[in-house]
């Protein structure tokens, strides 16, 4: 099975910063890569897809990048609705699996 | 506008069953592939289980193979978990999602199933 490991678990950064969440695969999965925003009682928001896809409606201050086994989640300019939990998820092979997360907390 | 209303969750006791539902409406629901997503308290994102767009393949995790059964009915546009032999480890709110190619692209609000005695 293919574990995935983000990298911080949390991080403190202020409304402006500019943010990089890692995501490394156990072994390679191509672009099989999605990022998730998770805000609680609400529905979980699809932000990438395919690695470095913004899905439809998704600011453009976010963006996502690599292939095989390293992604990176790049939040450009904090707004104040970002503060929320992001998860990492690979769609290259059941099971799917989803990093542990990334809390982004206001400094 | 697509829309995934969970419903079913509640409490049960260990060694119990539930049904959990999904009702899935602005989109053709006999085109996507769809999957149940759950997070227990204070924990992360688990993927559970995804049913494929004709129904024929279905995929579990490890945690619940053998316990949980997915199934979809086209008739009715919705997507079911049936979870027997329920632990409390099991104590997540599951999420409906469906998917678009790898990825899960719409989910639900999520409803919350409890174990407990």
């Amino acid at each position: 099975d293919i574990q995935m490991t983000q990298s911080p678990s949390s991080v403190s950064a202020s409304a402006g910063d500019r943010v990089t969440i890692t995501c490394r695969a156990s072994q390679g999965i191509s672009s099989w890569l999605a990022w998730y925003q998770v805000k609680p009682g609400k529905a979980p928001k699809l932000l990438i897809y395919a690695a470095s896809y913004l899905q439809s409606g998704v600011p453009s201050r976010f963006s996502g990048s690599g292939s095989g086994t390293d992604f990176t989640l790049t939040i450009s300019s904090l707004q104040p609705e970002d503060f929320a939990t992001y998860y990492c998820q690979q769609g290259n092979s059941f099971p799917y699996a989803f990093g542990q997360g990334t809390k982004l907390e206001i400094k | 506008e697509v829309q995934l209303l969970e419903s079913g969750g509640g409490l049960v006791q260990p060694g119990g069953s539930l049904r959990l539902s999904c009702a899935a409406s602005g989109f053709t629901f006999g085109d996507s592939a769809m999957t149940w997503v759950r997070q227990a308290p204070g924990k992360g994102l688990e993927w559970v289980s995804t049913i494929s767009v004709r129904g024929g393949n279905t995929f579990y995790a490890d945690s619940v193979n053998g316990r949980f059964t997915v199934s979809r009915d086209y008739s009715k546009n919705t997507l079911y978990l049936q979870m027997n032999s329920l632990r409390a480890e099991d104590t997540a709110v599951y999420y409906c999602a469906k998917m678009t190619v790898r990825h899960f692209d719409y989910w639900g609000q999520g409803t919350l199933v409890t174990v407990s005695s």
